[in-house]
């Protein structure tokens, strides 16, 4: 089915340690996003996206790098995770234009970093 | 700065009942605003957008959103709730040309 796929779906670490989540696309989308979800505080952009090869800061880029090198894949790296990035982290994917069309997202993955 | 404000955490209400949940948006231009629903474990899914012309909007799962700009709001409505509405829904803002903001969100329980 098309869509956004995420992986993985659940993961814990060590605090210190490094991870990278994988987002793929395959409804040629020019746009792609990564947010984390925290209780009450709704969804927060981290990094984005505008096309092969570019990325851009969002709201809550520290402790976060990310990569374009694919059209389809967008990648979410913590290089010394910390249990303040604990979270749900959510990527998505849109048209260009204001993601006009409205974001498709993945399903998710959970971290925990202890 | 672009922010969305949606000021219930948290409403119950009885299936059958009717539903109205609140979006606040601060945004300089004209705004694209969108409504997702989040079921428990799951991604978002769009329920509606709004982008011009007729101000009320209709989506998926018989929900409706009216985009009224002298108030600066974009409510969620549905005439009668089923408890498989039961989920977390958010308001969205459209910003400059490539990113959403979002509300902190609203967890809907829904009572037989």
């Amino acid at each position: 089915n098309a869509g956004v796929t995420q992986t993985p779906k659940f993961r814990v670490l060590k605090t210190g340690q490094s991870m990278t989540l994988l987002c793929a696309q395959d409804m040629n989308h020019e746009y792609m996003y990564w947010y984390r979800q925290d209780p009450g505080m709704g969804l927060r952009l981290i990094h984005y996206s505008v096309g092969e090869g570019t990325t851009a800061k969002g709201e809550v880029p520290d402790g976060y790098n990310v990569s374009r090198l694919k059209k389809q894949n967008f990648l979410l790296g913590l290089e010394s995770a910390a249990p303040s990035q604990t979270s749900v982290y959510f990527c998505a994917s849109s048209y260009a234009d204001r993601g006009s069309y409205g974001y498709t997202f993945g399903s998710g993955t959970r971290l925990t970093v202890v | 700065a672009q922010s969305v404000t949606q000021p219930d955490i948290h409403i119950t209400v009885s299936e059958g009942a009717s539903l109205e949940l609140r979006c606040n948006y601060s945004y300089g231009a004209t705004p694209y605003l969108f409504w997702y629903v989040q079921s428990p474990g799951q991604g978002l899914q769009l329920l509606l957008k709004y982008f011009s012309g007729d101000t009320l909007v209709q989506g998926i799962k018989g929900f409706e959103a009216e985009f009224k700009r002298s108030q600066s709001s974009f409510n969620l409505r549905k005439p009668s709730v089923h408890w498989s509405d039961a989920a977390e829904y958010f308001c969205a803002v459209g910003v400059n040309t490539d990113k959403l903001i979002f509300g902190t969100g609203t967890r809907l329980q829904v009572f037989p």
